[in-house]
């Protein structure tokens, strides 16, 4: 089985940097992903990390480490508009692409 | 079409009765998902169809629960004898089925059992 561990809330500042973390347990896992969730809106999908690394893509970058079965996704330069729960989610086998998502962290970005 | 479709967007339904989700993938996608979210939750796996696989049903919570994939486009979830705990936005995702790439949802199905 595999569940996946995040903080409920998070709240910084805008023009700050935020870390959103994610730990998981699991057999078989294949790679982490990031999804963005605005109230009452569906969920985008943010980022994977298939490799152990950063990846980078814009103000937003996302980090998997296999050995310490953690990652995070990190929002730099943050806008009000960022204000979302945001998901992570694990593959649980490599032949389908079925995810599991933690619970959710809400990130209140203030002025 | 250009994004996963699903409808009705609201449903209410009195206990007891039976409903139907529909959820109308992009075109090509070979994966769909449903995915069930309560207020303030994450996002509960229900049911997954791969190509022509036979669908994994692991995450169907009961048997008033059964969905199927027509063509392998088009999906209906349908939910028999409803319950207030049914309560929830069902969502559908698609995918290309390609190991990386990310989920597109659709906007859910809010449902409301009374």
């Amino acid at each position: 089985g595999q569940s996946l561990e995040q903080p409920s809330e998070v709240t910084a500042v805008e023009g700050a940097i935020v870390q959103i973390n994610c730990t998981y347990q699991t057999s078989g896992f294949y790679g982490l992903s990031w999804y963005q969730q605005h109230d009452g809106g569906a969920p985008t999908f943010l980022s994977y990390n298939a490799l152990d690394g950063l990846e980078e893509t814009g103000r937003f970058s996302s980090f998997l480490s296999r050995s310490d079965s953690y990652g995070y996704l990190l929002l730099q330069e943050l806008q009000m508009k960022d204000s979302a729960s945001y998901f992570c989610a694990g593959r649980t086998n490599n032949a389908g692409n079925m995810l599991t998502f933690g619970g959710g962290t809400r990130l209140m970005v203030k002025p | 079409g250009a994004g996963v479709s699903q409808s009705p967007s609201n449903k209410v339904t009195e206990k007891g009765k039976d409903v139907e989700l529909r959820c109308d993938p992009i075109s090509g996608h070979t994966a769909l998902y449903w995915y069930r979210q309560s207020l303030g939750q994450g996002l509960e796996f229900l049911i997954y169809f791969q190509g022509n696989s036979a669908p994994d049903k692991s995450g169907l919570p009961s048997d008033r629960f059964s969905a199927e994939r027509t063509g392998g486009s088009v999906s209906t979830l349908t939910i028999q004898r409803t319950q207030q705990e049914d309560s929830a936005v069902y969502l559908c995702a698609s995918s290309p089925g390609t190991a990386g790439y990310g989920y597109t949802f659709g906007s859910g199905t809010r449902l409301t059992v009374v």
